[in-house]
């Protein structure tokens, strides 16, 4: 079983959708959860960091379950420029971090 | 936010030649780097951590005589690839934590195409 497990994606949605992204770990031991963006061909860039309270940023709400083990992100109100692949990342200690293969998401016109 | 670089940006080599990428902290002291490797459409695979003055510490499946780590200062981690072959091309990238704040910060990375 992988570390850090995700929907394969691609998703495609149109302006306006609400789209949600899922993601689970195996470690139980995990200690802190990350969304990152990455676009075509550069690195990736820290989207949020998940806490277990749940977090907002904007059209962003990424919300953490340590039971379940599993982590998510939702984007309301998607625009053509959040097109991009979606990186779930956990880090245990050490700062080693662990990424899921990424959902590619597509939002058209 | 910190500043991570990478260099080279892009490097085209013969098989059976060796690549060196740098990786640097231009604005703090970096106490850990890790290197990745991203083929196309695949996520990050973790190969090793750095830590400034001691030895990397590998990722199961990565091989270290393959891939030459050395972390000799804490702005400077160098990541080289031993005879490489056309299996490895790919997309490097480092990252570098301070350990003051619990950020991760990526640098651009490298393109390696074997040819």
């Amino acid at each position: 079983r992988k570390e850090v497990e995700q929907d394969p994606g691609p998703f495609n949605v149109p302006e306006g959708a609400t789209v949600a992204f899922n993601c689970t770990y195996s470690n139980s031991a995990s200690q802190s959860f990350f969304w990152y963006r990455q676009d075509c061909r550069k690195e990736p860039k820290l989207l949020m960091s998940v806490y277990s309270s749940g977090n907002e940023d904007g059209r962003f709400t990424a919300q953490l379950n340590r039971a379940s083990q599993y982590i998510s992100l939702l984007i309301r109100d998607s625009k053509l420029s959040d097109s991009a692949t979606y990186l779930c990342a956990v880090r245990g200690g050490g700062f080693k971090t662990i990424f899921g293969a990424g959902t590619r998401l597509f939002v058209k016109a | 936010g910190a500043v991570v670089s990478q260099h080279p940006s892009r490097v085209i080599c013969k098989s059976g030649t060796s690549v060196k990428i740098e990786c640097r902290s231009l604005d703090f002291q970096a106490t850990t780097m890790f290197w990745y490797r991203q083929f196309p459409k695949k996520s990050l695979m973790l190969m090793a951590t750095s830590n400034e003055g001691s030895k990397a510490t590998y990722e199961q499946g990565v091989e270290k005589d393959k891939f030459l780590i050395n972390h000799a200062s804490l702005t400077l981690s160098t990541l080289t690839v031993t005879s490489a072959h056309p299996e490895d091309s790919s997309f490097y990238i480092c990252s570098a934590t301070s350990g003051r704040d619990y950020e991760q910060y990526f640098g651009p990375g490298t393109r390696l195409t074997v040819t």
